[in-house]
């Protein structure tokens, strides 16, 4: 365990149907991350979020929704979903602007959408 | 913009050394870099920031030019634990410092 712990591990699901990522850390960091990864494509990074307030939306569509109810929890809706958004969904914490540390990452959701 | 890493990969023999190269096209204020194995989450190795000092990590090391907006990873004495593929991230100022752009990544294989 890295210390962010991802629920599920991996998640299949239909282009209708709605579903939520889960996102858990306990390092006392005040920045969390949602990033994308692809298969032959950088992590892109989606949201951002600074003592629970969102300040990157990296262009996401809205199909995609974040909440962060408190420094700790992270989540990510997902409702009528394509199948191109079928990737391995990483969660990330670290101090804001940590100038000492990087992030911590969990192990991530893959996500398959049929 | 994202940062272009090169090699895309490299196979070393244990013992052997390799370098792996972080360009970017914008000046960059701070660099990262992380190890993935597969299946398992990218892992933190170090921070470099403009103006410091180079960093290291057991046997890897890095460096942080300025000038040629780059950064690189240095390989030594490479032990198989070091397979993976490692991701540099990058920021183009202190505002952005948590907001991080990363490479397509260079696949390291390290055989016995």
């Amino acid at each position: 365990e890295t210390g962010v712990t991802q629920t599920p591990r991996h998640l299949v699901m239909g282009m209708t149907n709605k579903k939520s990522l889960k996102c858990e850390q306990h390092l006392g960091h005040n920045a969390m991350y949602w990033y994308k990864q692809s298969a032959k494509k950088p992590l892109e990074l989606m949201f951002v979020y600074n003592f629970k307030e969102q300040t990157e939306n990296n262009s996401v569509p809205s199909r995609f929704s974040p909440e962060c109810p408190n420094s700790s929890h992270l989540f990510l809706h997902l409702h009528t979903l394509q199948p191109e958004d079928s990737a391995l969904y990483l969660c990330a914490s670290s101090q804001y602007q940590g100038q000492n540390g990087g992030y911590t990452f969990g192990s991530g959701t893959r996500l398959t959408v049929v | 913009q994202q940062p272009v890493q090169s090699p895309q990969a490299v196979i070393l023999r244990e013992g052997e050394d390799a370098v792996i190269n972080c360009s970017s096209s914008k000046a960059l204020y701070s660099v990262h870099w992380y190890r993935q194995k597969h299946g398992e989450a990218p892992v933190f190795l170090m921070i470099l920031l403009k103006g410091g000092e180079q960093m290291r990590h057991e046997k890897i090391s890095a460096s942080f030019n300025e000038k040629k907006q780059q950064s690189s990873l240095y390989l030594t004495a490479s032990q198989l634990s070091y397979s993976g593929t490692y991701f540099c991230g990058t920021a183009p100022d202190k505002a952005a410092g948590n907001k991080l752009t990363f490479g397509g990544g260079t696949r390291v294989l390290v055989k016995p």
